[in-house]
């Protein structure tokens, strides 16, 4: 069965600094994994998405890295800005038995000013 | 383009009582989905629909049932609601179906309280 874990569950950053948040999943047959912010009391924005056969994606200040032999990717935030603040969730779609997209339970990211 | 909409933003229910959550989107997507999310448990899927006409039960479907009233609209209906339902809902939806290159799209939830 697949599960997707995010380490640490929160994290507060002072700005300006360089930061990682790191997913990890159990179940390397996936169509892909994309990263998702979700402020408080709203829906989830999609941030970056890899494909299965990439190694990373970049937007702006954003890199995500997909690494599946070994069940893991990381967001990578140059230089954070208080805005960065948000809650960071990373999800899998995997390509075997049938469809559903597993979530992890997010990194809750604040970044002081 | 709205994207994708839900209706109502918030709900409070009575044990017992039934409701249906509305969703739309206006991008000609094929497949859309019910998750809901919970404190510290991330989203589960509850049901989807990979086309128009079709509909399938996710992770947790008890106690609800599913549209896919057109292409563009997709309801969740609680027919009895539980204390236990009582969650943030939302509703998604992709381009296709099993594509690598498939962003999911995200309405805004419904804040659901069942006393």
């Amino acid at each position: 069965k697949q599960e997707v874990t995010q380490i640490p569950a929160a994290l507060s950053v002072p700005e300006g600094e360089n930061l990682v948040l790191n997913c990890s999943f159990t179940d390397s047959a996936i169509y892909n994994l994309q990263w998702f912010r979700q402020d408080p009391g709203k829906g989830l924005t999609s941030l970056l998405l890899i494909q299965s056969s990439q190694r990373e994606q970049t937007s702006g200040r954003l890199n995500a890295s997909l690494d599946k032999s070994s069940g893991r990717s990381t967001l990578y935030i140059a230089a954070s800005q208080p805005g960065d603040s948000a809650t960071y969730l990373c999800a899998v779609r995997p390509n075997t038995g049938g469809f559903k997209t597993i979530f992890g339970a997010g990194t809750r990211l604040f970044v002081k000013a | 383009n709205a994207g994708v909409t839900q209706t109502p933003k918030f709900q409070v229910l009575k044990t017992g009582q039934s409701m249906t959550l509305q969703c739309a989107q206006d991008m000609n997507h094929n497949s859309m989905y019910w998750y809901r999310q919970d404190p510290g448990m991330g989203l589960r899927l509850i049901y989807y629909s990979a086309s128009e006409g079709t509909t399938d039960k996710g992770e947790v479907p008890n106690g609800y049932n599913v549209s896919r009233l057109n292409k563009r609209e997709f309801s969740l209906r609680l027919e009895s609601a539980a204390p236990s339902q009582t969650s943030v809902y939302f509703c998604a939806s992709t381009r296709g179906w099993g594509l690598e290159t498939d962003t999911q799209y995200f309405g805004p939830g419904t804040r659901l309280t069942v006393l």
